[in-house]
């Protein structure tokens, strides 16, 4: 079965430059979530998205924007990148009106800040 | 906002054993709790789930029990195994009509012992 699609796998950047994490959803699925994971933690939720619209946001500093387009793939962009940004980063997707709610993850972004 | 506890933080049991790991909720209109397993930078993978309008589920050597006027669920694991040793999460939604985030617990790092 499809699974959740992130790109790149790893990503290594210097202070202040930008970044863009994609994310490709499960066929079918009409919501993306992104969560960040620093060394040794839980996933922290930044923010989601439901048929292209914004449904949440969470604790997602104001240097990370992020959008769901047409084909339900979404990006995450961060910009002046910050040492304290480097953890892995995960999309997670799931699909209203089946088993609602059940998010799948897929690989995640390592993303290194020097 | 919901906040999640969850203990013990590491664990480590006898190989063939029983683990018992416990989380608790804060905010009552939570209806849905995964358990995802995760392993050394992978990503997290769900294992089991409950809804609040169930008390207790089972899958071969894994359940979860839920206890909504405590606010309180746990995961059991019997007859352990090497592969089971690995970060649980525990995680809480409020899956009304879907695209809600997860909160996550701590996490409990399960070590099996051969």
């Amino acid at each position: 079965a499809a699974g959740v699609i992130q790109s790149p796998r790893h990503l290594i950047k210097e202070k202040r430059e930008t970044a863009t994490l994609k994310c490709y959803p499960i066929p079918r699925h009409d919501t993306v979530y992104w969560y960040q994971q620093g060394p040794g933690q839980d996933p922290q939720f930044l923010i989601s998205f439901y048929e292209k619209m914004q449904s949440d946001k969470g604790s997602i500093p104001d240097r990370f924007s992020a959008q769901q387009f047409s084909d339900y793939h979404s990006e995450l962009n961060m910009s002046s990148l910050e040492l304290g940004d480097s953890a892995l980063y995960f999309c997670a997707s799931s699909s209203t009106g089946t088993v609602a709610d059940t998010q799948y993850f897929g690989p995640g972004t390592r993303l290194t800040v020097l | 906002g919901e906040n999640v506890e969850q203990h013990p933080s590491t664990l480590s049991v006898q190989e063939g054993d029983s683990a018992v790991i416990k989380c608790t909720y804060s905010d009552s209109a939570s209806n849905y709790f995964p358990w995802y397993k995760q392993e050394l930078g992978k990503r997290p993978q769900l294992i089991i789930d409950i809804r609040s309008n169930v008390g207790e589920k089972k899958d071969q050597r894994i359940a979860v029990t839920l206890n909504k006027t405590a606010k309180h669920f746990s995961l059991h694991i019997t007859e352990t195994q090497p592969e089971d040793s690995a970060v649980y999460f525990c995680a809480a939604s409020k899956a009304n009509f879907g695209n809600e985030k997860l909160t996550f617990g701590t996490g409990t790092r399960l070590t099996i012992i051969p």
